[in-house]
């Protein structure tokens, strides 16, 4: 299975900063053919389910705010939240989706 | 508006069976592969199983492979999980989710675009 890997653990950025998110795995998730990126990344409020925001590592959901970037290949990924407002204060997954199972990073923790 | 809406969930013991629903709404049930997903009291997410558009496949993870089983009716538009040989481990909110638009390289893509509320699941003696 791919292990993906974030970091860090958590942290905590005043409002209207950037917060960068580093995701890690542990094979490429860059296929060739298309030279696509089978990457994902969510966001989890408490109390609520996951939402995504991004799928083919920078491809921004519908309705999401473009303060949320992705950006990376291979096998190294970010999220940037670039002015952090309080309604973002939610643990962050990543998730590849290049080979099954699927699997998804362990969670950062944003906070302000 | 896009829908899933999980029920089916309680307390059981250790041994026992399960089946969870997901009813769908707002789109077009049989154009979408379905996903369960489930996440532990305090943990991370895992993925647990999906079936295709068309029912026809399905694929689970190592960790609940052989007992637990996902299925889909069409005339229902709901989604199923049949889960026996209930464990400890299998503990968790259960989560319906909608698979997202792939670029049909593969029956499924495996990121998902919608998910339902949850429901939870507690296996204890």
């Amino acid at each position: 299975d791919i292990v993906m890997t974030q970091s860090p653990d958590s942290l905590a950025v005043s409002l209207g900063e950037r917060a960068t998110i580093n995701c890690k795995s542990s094979q490429s998730v860059l296929y060739s053919s298309n030279n696509k990126n089978y990457l994902a990344w969510y966001q989890q409020k408490p109390g609520q389910p996951p939402k995504l925001l991004i799928y083919w590592a920078s491809t921004r959901e519908s309705g999401v705010p473009d303060r949320f970037s992705g950006s990376g290949s291979g096998t190294d990924f970010t999220l940037t939240i670039s002015s952090l407002q309080a309604e973002d204060v939610a643990v962050y997954y990543c998730q590849q989706f290049y080979t099954g199972p699927v699997t998804f990073g362990g969670g950062t923790k944003v906070e302000i | 508006q896009v829908q899933l809406v999980e029920s089916g969930g309680g307390v059981v013991q250790p041994g026992r069976s399960l089946r969870l629903s997901c009813a769908a709404s707002g789109f077009t049930f049989s154009r979408y592969g379905m996903h369960w997903v489930r996440q532990a009291p305090g943990k991370g997410l895992e993925w647990v199983a999906v079936i295709s558009y068309d029912g026809r496949n399905e694929n689970y993870a190592d960790s609940v492979k052989g007992r637990f089983t996902i299925s889909r009716d069409y005339s229902k538009n709901t989604l199923y999980l049949q889960m026996n040989s209930l464990r400890v481990e299998d503990t968790a909110v259960y989560y319906c989710a909608r698979d997202g638009p792939g670029d049909s390289s593969g029956w499924y893509s495996g990121f998902f675009d919608y998910w339902g509320q949850g429901t939870l699941v507690t296996v204890s003696s």
